[in-house]
């Protein structure tokens, strides 16, 4: 079975743009997590989607968002970049999101310049 | 002050010892502790998950924890090169919530 699956692997943005990650989780799966990771704060949660709903929210401001598709598949936005939102953003998987296991991907590492 | 704290390391040990690994957490409502280990360039792989206080065995890899200390730790026997990674802890307060609260992870190499 193919993992999670996180696209693009690398970006580098300019303050003030916007972008967009995305995330296919494992075949089956209808949880989808985000987290930042960065040196010093560690893995903070952004938010989690389960079957095109929005149904936990980490504290982030407003300019981070997400969606879910039918598919299951997800994305995330970052608008108004900032330098501190240079980060590795990584997204997990779990079947039902009832506590079972949650399967990350490879991450997206975004570089705000 | 952090919900979960971990030391950051870097620990350095020789091949065959024993690693212990630590967090503290303040929140008394952590229910679900897990252990995650990262290798460089790669996303968290969940090594064990216990649900409130005890011991969990899984080959050479043991957790425990103690909920009436709030704190949780994993050991490592026989160390092996391959176990050269960062260990993340994470927990969260029940099932249905997915929101895991990471400590910053233990930066770890085993020394051939």
């Amino acid at each position: 079975k193919a993992g999670v699956t996180q696209t693009p692997r690398y970006l580098i943005k300019t303050r003030g743009q916007q972008v967009t990650l995305s995330c296919s989780p494992i075949s089956g799966h209808r949880s989808v997590s985000w987290y930042q990771q960065t040196p010093g704060q560690g893995l903070q949660f952004l938010f989690e989607y389960f079957s095109e709903t929005q149904r936990n929210k980490g504290n982030f401001p407003g300019r981070f968002s997400g969606r879910q598709f039918s598919n299951s598949r997800s994305e995330m936005n970052v608008s108004t970049l900032e330098l501190g939102d240079s980060a590795l953003y990584l997204c997990a998987s779990s079947s039902t999101g009832l506590g079972e296991t949650q399967y990350f991907g490879p991450g997206t590492r975004l570089l705000v310049l | 002050q952090k919900e979960v704290e971990q030391d950051p390391g870097p620990l350095s040990v020789p091949e065959g010892a024993i690693v212990s690994l630590n967090c503290t957490y303040s929140n008394s409502a952590f229910q679900y502790f897990m252990w995650y280990r990262q290798y460089s360039r790669k996303g968290p792989e969940l090594l064990m998950y216990t649900y409130s206080s005890g011991n969990k065995e899984d080959g050479r890899f043991t957790a425990q924890v103690d909920k009436s200390s709030k704190y949780i730790s994993l050991f490592i026997r026989d160390s092996q090169p391959s176990d050269s990674a960062t260990y993340l802890c994470a927990m969260t307060i029940a099932f249905g919530n997915e929101k895991l609260t990471f400590g910053t992870g233990t930066r770890l190499t085993i020394i051939p």
